[in-house]
């Protein structure tokens, strides 16, 4: 079946390690983003991509990085440099044209101890 | 679960009843928004979406209702159900390019 795949589900790290967050789609889409969920708020954007090896900041990159060497996936990692790192990451992807709907993964829950 | 929100405004309503939920945009500069609904622990799933030429548009037992003059939409909901119950976000793209902006989302619960 085509879809989006988030992996793990759930993962723990200590403080002050970079951990990456797996987003694989097999859904031919260009574009793929990753938001960030925490509760009582909306998803914020973290980066996107538009197509492979190029990706531009969303509205709360900082602590953050992505590759896209591949069109089927977009790795997040989350850096020693992000000061609040616990929360739900959503990754997402769409076709490149202008307005047309996102598809989600199921989410990957962070929590750093 | 997931808890994906723990101070959401919550829209509680009788089974069977119609449920509006609404959402209010800043931007008027957007031009395509999307009604999403999120169960617990899960991602985000597309309900309906609404270009900004248009001011209605209906799906199986839901209506998305745009009025741009004061920059509001509302996801009407039919004959509610168990099941949909869940957190209803609107999501604006506001910019060139696909980049969606979510609103702060609603929790609905469904009372049998």
């Amino acid at each position: 079946d085509g879809g989006i795949t988030q992996s793990p589900k759930y993962l723990f790290r200590k403080e002050g390690q970079n951990v990456t967050l797996s987003c694989e789609q097999n859904l031919n889409h260009d574009a793929m983003y990753w938001y960030r969920q925490d509760p009582g708020q909306g998803l914020r954007l973290i980066y996107y991509s538009q197509i492979v090896n190029d990706f531009q900041k969303g509205d709360i990159a900082e602590g953050y990085s992505v590759s896209r060497e591949k069109k089927e996936s977009f790795p997040l990692t989350v850096t020693s440099a992000q000061k609040n790192p616990t929360a739900f990451y959503l990754c997402a992807s769409s076709m490149r044209r202008d307005n047309t709907e996102a598809f989600f993964g199921q989410g990957t829950r962070l929590t750093v101890v | 679960g997931e808890s994906v929100g723990l101070h959401l405004p919550t829209l509680s309503v009788q089974e069977g009843d119609n449920s509006i939920i609404n959402c209010a945009y800043s931007n008027s500069a957007s031009d395509y928004f999307i009604w999403y609904k999120q169960e617990s622990g899960k991602g985000p799933q597309f309900i309906i979406d609404i270009r900004s030429n248009m001011d209605k548009r209906q799906g199986q037992r839901v209506t998305v209702l745009l009025n741009k003059t004061v920059k509001h939409l509302s996801l009407q909901i039919a004959a509610t159900q168990p099941g949909d119950s869940a957190v209803y976000f609107c999501a604006e793209n506001r910019a060139a390019g696909n980049k969606l902006t979510f609103g702060g989302g609603t929790r609905v619960l469904v009372k049998p």
